[in-house]
């Protein structure tokens, strides 16, 4: 089955730019998207269509895509940006979520 | 506001059944494919099964199919799930989600979730 593969962990200190990566065969024929989870919280979408930040989303947050690869950007870390970031892809079987990238803020 | 608030979980033995609901409000149910996506405890997400605008395509993950029933009313703005046979497995957050793009992908908003517990 198709699967997306992110680190389990990224630390930065605040101010900082953090960067999460997701790993796919598909990525390069499908978009992905990007959720970001606080404890105890629903899942909320920062990144859709590779790189696009829906409404009421800081513009700190920013995608990009390479090949097999896309990857979140959150320039200038904030302490509240601390949580729980997973990439959203698809391919001919369904959707699939990455497995997560635990993001700390030092 | 666009909302969706889910209900419906609780504690089941195994082998038992249990029905969510999830209840929309705030844009115009019937014009969406919706999802179910379950965490467990520590875990991460997993997508369970979807259901298209008028109801006529439903899809689930494989560990689900023949299981769990994913039906809408769009009459009354809600999305249920009917889980039987339920294992220890299944236990987890549950949660049910819009589709913006009509492709399986780009959830949003989500509700709050409902606990699962399937324990004996």
């Amino acid at each position: 089955s198709y699967e997306l593969t992110q680190p389990p962990s990224v630390s930065v200190s605040p101010g900082q730019t953090a960067r999460i990566t997701c790993s796919g065969d598909a990525l390069p024929k499908q978009y992905a998207y990007w959720y970001q989870q606080k404890p105890g919280q629903a899942p909320v979408l920062v990144i859709y269509k590779d790189s696009e930040r829906p409404s009421g989303i800081p513009e700190r947050f920013s995608g990009s895509s390479s090949g097999t690869t896309v990857t979140l950007t959150i320039s200038g870390v904030q302490a509240e940006d601390e949580a729980d970031y997973y990439c959203q892809s698809a391919d001919s079987s369904g959707t699939v979520f990455g497995g997560g990238t635990k993001l700390t803020v030092l | 506001e666009v909302q969706l608030v889910e209900s419906g979980g609780g504690l089941v033995q195994p082998g038992g059944s249990l029905r969510l609901s999830c209840a929309a409000s705030g844009f115009t149910f019937s014009s969406y494919w919706m999802s179910w996506v379950r965490q467990a405890p520590g875990k991460g997400l997993e997508w369970v099964a979807n259901i298209k605008q008028d109801g006529s395509e439903k899809y689930y993950v494989d560990s689900v199919k023949g299981r769990f029933t994913i039906s809408r009313d769009n009459a009354k703005n809600s999305l249920y799930l009917q889980m039987n046979s339920l294992r220890a497995e299944d236990t987890a957050v549950y949660y049910c989600a819009r589709d913006l793009t009509g492709q399986w992908l780009g959830f949003d908003p989500w509700g709050q979730g409902t606990l699962v517990t399937v324990s004996s």
